[in-house]
């Protein structure tokens, strides 16, 4: 089955904690990217990759960083977790870019 | 002033309605316009996007862009209560690796 996976679903964590959330899709997608939702905000995009090794940010990369080293994984870490960087986390990926994604199920992140 | 307005709802409807909704901008860059519909607890799904001003249909769904209103709506026919979920808008100056700017998204209730 087609899908884009990311693990784990939910999260809580303390302040400082560094974490990493997982992201992997099986279709071959060069475009990958990584977008927070929050309330009243909508979905936002924190990082994009178009190929391995290649990555750049979106609109609040503040406080994450991202690596491509392989086509179908796209890790999300956040190195010093705060508090506002709780949100509900999704990986996408498309093989042509922003107009075609696929979104996997969402990562719910805590932090205390 | 939000780049992307859109009203959150919730839109109530009965089964068999037409549901119209709608999004309005200011980036008048904005080239690719992308329609998600999202279950609660899931990550959003692409149900189609368009490029520049027309009509594009796919099955109960028509999504029409009138770039000189800055104005874009999802027609759903024959709604079913399967429908109910958000609704969320997206749009990009291009395709690619442009960053979206996504709407709030809109609530939809099919009641039977």
């Amino acid at each position: 089955e087609a899908q884009v996976t990311q693990n784990p679903r939910y999260l809580i964590t303390v302040t400082g904690k560094k974490l990493t959330v997982t992201c992997s899709q099986n279709m071959n997608h060069e475009y990958m990217s990584w977008y927070r939702q929050d309330p009243g905000l909508g979905l936002r995009q924190i990082y994009y990759s178009m190929n391995v090794e290649v990555t750049d940010k979106g609109d609040v990369p503040e406080g994450y960083k991202v690596s491509r080293k392989e086509k179908r994984n796209f890790p999300l870490i956040l190195e010093s977790p705060s508090p506002n960087q709780t949100s509900l986390y999704f990986c996408a990926s498309s093989p042509t870019g922003v107009e075609t994604q696929y979104f996997g199920p969402g990562t719910r992140l805590l932090v205390l | 002033q939000k780049e992307v307005e859109q009203d959150p709802g919730p839109l109530s409807v009965p089964e068999g309605a037409i549901v119209s909704l709608n999004c309005t901008y200011s980036n008048s860059a904005f080239q690719y316009f992308m329609w998600y519909r999202q279950y609660s607890r899931k990550g959003p799904e692409l149900l189609m996007y368009t490029y520049s001003s027309g009509n594009k249909e796919d099955g109960r769904f028509t999504a029409q862009v009138d770039k000189s209103s800055k104005y874009i709506s999802l027609f759903i026919r024959d709604s079913q209560p399967s429908d109910s979920a958000t609704y969320l808008c997206a749009m990009s100056e291009s395709g690619g690796s442009y960053i979206p700017t996504f709407g709030r998204g809109t609530s939809l209730i099919v009641h039977p």
